[in-house]
């Protein structure tokens, strides 16, 4: 099942400029994470909060999560063309073998 | 090189034949599963497996079965009983079931004329 929303839908920006994609959730996790796909290719894992967590960091990448809100914030810094692509949240669910429950995604298009 | 393979990356498909998408991993993981994805969409979990020989139904296993004879390997078989089994089919694993991150093979299309 679903449970991640991605929002927006689809972002725009020029090369520089920070790109913030926000998750909401519906149930408690152990862990949120972030993947990034490629149009046609399969999904590359970003990151990976816990449910202790507020804020990770990696590279250019910032992720925070309030779970008393049960949302979660992916910031790219300086954008690059190359960031182009489908970014989604997943959430882990105990109760089938984690596999992850993934949201529909933020299409983001970065122009030079 | 150690990673996820999934063969083959386009496969047609006429209606009312079964067909099998490989998917195969170096990655020593114990943990294999199928994820369907349509357009503008996020993954569905179709099966997963945490061990060899033992295997469980996702949100959409209706139409498909899966076997897990070895680690290595997690085939998915897309029976004519799955009405509409035109979308892109995502392999991935990890250690082990439990806070880890999935790692994905390339993904086959599948289309049925």
């Amino acid at each position: 099942s679903q449970q991640g929303e991605e929002d927006p839908q689809a972002l725009s920006i020029q090369e520089g400029e920070n790109a913030t994609m926000n998750c909401s959730y519906k149930t408690s996790i152990n862990n949120l994470q972030w993947y990034r796909q490629n149009s046609g290719r399969g999904l590359v894992h970003l990151i990976l909060i816990r449910s202790n967590e507020r804020e990770k960091h990696s590279g250019r990448l910032r992720v925070t999560l309030d779970t008393s809100k049960k949302s979660s914030s992916l910031l790219i810094t300086a954008s690059r063309a190359a960031d182009t692509a489908s970014y989604f949240c997943a959430t882990d669910s105990s109760n089938s073998g984690y596999a992850l429950n993934f949201g529909k995604g933020t299409s983001l298009l970065v122009t030079p | 090189d150690g990673g996820i393979t999934q063969s083959p990356k386009y496969l047609f498909r006429k209606e009312g034949q079964n067909v099998t998408l490989s998917c195969e991993q170096n990655l020593n993981h114990d943990a294999m599963y199928w994820y369907r994805q349509d357009p503008g969409q996020g993954l569905r979990l179709i099966y997963y497996s945490q061990i060899v020989n033992d295997f469980q139904k996702g949100d959409i296993a209706e139409g498909y079965s899966v076997s897990r004879e070895k680690k290595e390997s997690f085939p998915l078989t897309v029976t004519s009983a799955q009405k509409n089994p035109t979308a892109f089919y995502l392999c991935a694993s990890s250690v082990s079931g439990g806070v880890a991150e999935q790692f994905f093979g390339p993904g086959t299309r599948l289309t049925v004329l």
